[in-house]
């Protein structure tokens, strides 16, 4: 059991740059979702869907975009990037509701010059 | 103010200590409770669930106060290997567990 893959690993982008962090789980969860991790601020939300073709929004969704086509893969796409977005990016899956433990990916350092 | 808020630390102490951590969240209406614990440049993982009752696990015991809306995790005989961040989270979606809120964590580190 894989649990939640993440890649790559490490990035590092100029500005202005686009890519796609990838993230599959392979425990049929339902609710899957994207976090990033900035020294002081804890994990804060940026996209997270519920189920495949269901997106919504989280805290920090601005310069982001994600697509749920199958159970399995949740991508995050960077359209454009800033620096603001320098950041640890975590993705997770839970079972759906609230008493369910969330499983992260081993996480993506991306740096933005 | 923050939705969750912790003491970021750092904690420093000796093996063998009791530490204790607290969290106090402002939603009146969250619903469940965890702490998460995050080693240096891993990524987090759940540590224990808060029950209304409080519960322990081993060395570890957290308990939950709805009326002050704080939670708090004690460690008992404290070891090298429990040095790592501790997160405390909220959940404030009882219907779809979609709303989970992270402090920013407390930092322990256990000396010999």
């Amino acid at each position: 059991n894989a649990g939640v893959t993440q890649t790559p690993k490490f990035q590092v982008l100029k500005t202005g740059q686009s890519m796609t962090l990838q993230c599959a789980q392979d425990m049929n969860h339902e609710y899957m979702s994207w976090y990033r991790q900035d020294p002081g601020m804890g994990l804060r939300l940026i996209h997270y869907s519920v189920g495949a073709g269901i997106t919504d929004q989280g805290e920090v969704p601005n310069g982001y975009n994600v697509s749920r086509s199958t159970t399995e893969d949740f991508p995050l796409r960077l359209l454009s990037a800033a620096p603001s977005q320098t950041s640890v990016y975590f993705c997770a899956s839970r079972v759906t509701g609230a008493l369910g433990e969330q499983y992260f990916g081993p996480g993506t350092r991306l740096t933005v010059t | 103010r923050k939705e969750v808020e912790q003491d970021p630390g750092p904690f420093n102490v000796p093996e063998g200590a009791t530490v204790a951590f607290n969290c106090t969240y402002s939603n009146s209406a969250s619903q469940s409770f965890f702490w998460y614990r995050q080693d240096c440049r891993k990524e987090p993982k759940l540590l224990m669930s808060v029950y209304s009752s409080g519960n322990e696990d081993g060395r570890f015991t957290a308990q939950l106060n709805r009326a002050s809306q704080y939670i708090s995790l004690l460690i008992r005989d404290s070891k090298l290997s429990d040095s790592a961040t501790y997160l405390c989270v909220v959940n404030t979606d009882m219907e779809y567990g979609n709303k989970l809120v992270f402090g920013a964590g407390t930092i322990l580190r256990v000396k010999s």
